[in-house]
């Protein structure tokens, strides 16, 4: 199986502020690499896939970008509803695997 | 709107058999693959497994000897079961929509908590 570590684990910040959260792979996934959000009591939303395209009606404010092993997904400017947490998820190989996630809680 | 929704039992005792049902609306099911994700509480995601439209199936391989896919075309629906349950299997489980190449989930179900007590 393919590892997925993200880091931190988790991430205290305040609004307005830049965040980046760092997703490295066991072994090279090319850019099959996929971001979600998940809020309290949802299910996960896709924000990007292919490493770094942007699903379409998420803000502009969520980039990432990365390739083979190692990825990032930046916040560029924290609003209120986006304190979450956050997963990358390969899908080069099966299983399909997920990180362990980013909990990104209000400073 | 593709929407999915996840039913069955809450509620399976240790040593049986989960079985979870997940109806598609608003789209078909022909085309993409149809996961199973599961999240213990408090916990991250677990990749279950999928099942694509035609029949065929791709199981995590720890899983392989207890999960069982199958798909109604004719429902739009696709299930889940998974046999001799212990309580490490409690967890929400979620139906998902994968697109195809560069394979991600694009739509989710909301989730159904699974309780395996006796």
């Amino acid at each position: 199986d393919i590892q997925m570590t993200q880091s931190p684990s988790s991430l205290s910040a305040s609004v307005g502020d830049r965040v980046t959260i760092t997703c490295r792979a066991s072994q090279s996934i090319s850019t099959y690499l996929n971001w979600y959000q998940q809020k309290p009591g949802k299910a996960p939303k896709v924000l990007l896939y292919a490493a770094s395209t942007l699903q379409s009606g998420v803000p502009s404010r969520f980039s990432a970008s990365g390739s083979g092993t190692d990825f990032t997904l930046t916040i560029s400017s924290l609003q209120p509803e986006d304190f979450a947490t956050y997963y990358c998820q390969q899908s080069s190989n099966t299983p399909l695997t997920f990180g362990q996630g980013t909990r990104l809680e209000i400073e | 709107q593709v929407q999915l929704q996840e039913s069955g039992p809450g509620l399976v005792k240790p040593s049986e058999t989960l079985s979870l049902t997940c109806t598609v609306s608003g789209g078909s099911i022909s085309g993409y693959s149809w996961n199973w994700i599961r999240q213990p509480p408090g916990k991250g995601l677990e990749w279950i497994g999928y099942i694509y439209y035609s029949g065929s199936t791709n199981y995590k391989p720890s899983l392989t000897s207890r999960v069982t896919m199958s798909v109604d075309t004719s429902k739009n629906q696709f299930s889940l079961r998974l046999s001799s349950v212990t309580a490490a299997d409690t967890a929400v489980y979620y139906c998902a929509r994968k697109t195809g190449k560069p394979y991600y989930i694009d739509y989710w179900g909301q989730g159904t908590l699974v309780t395996v007590s006796s």
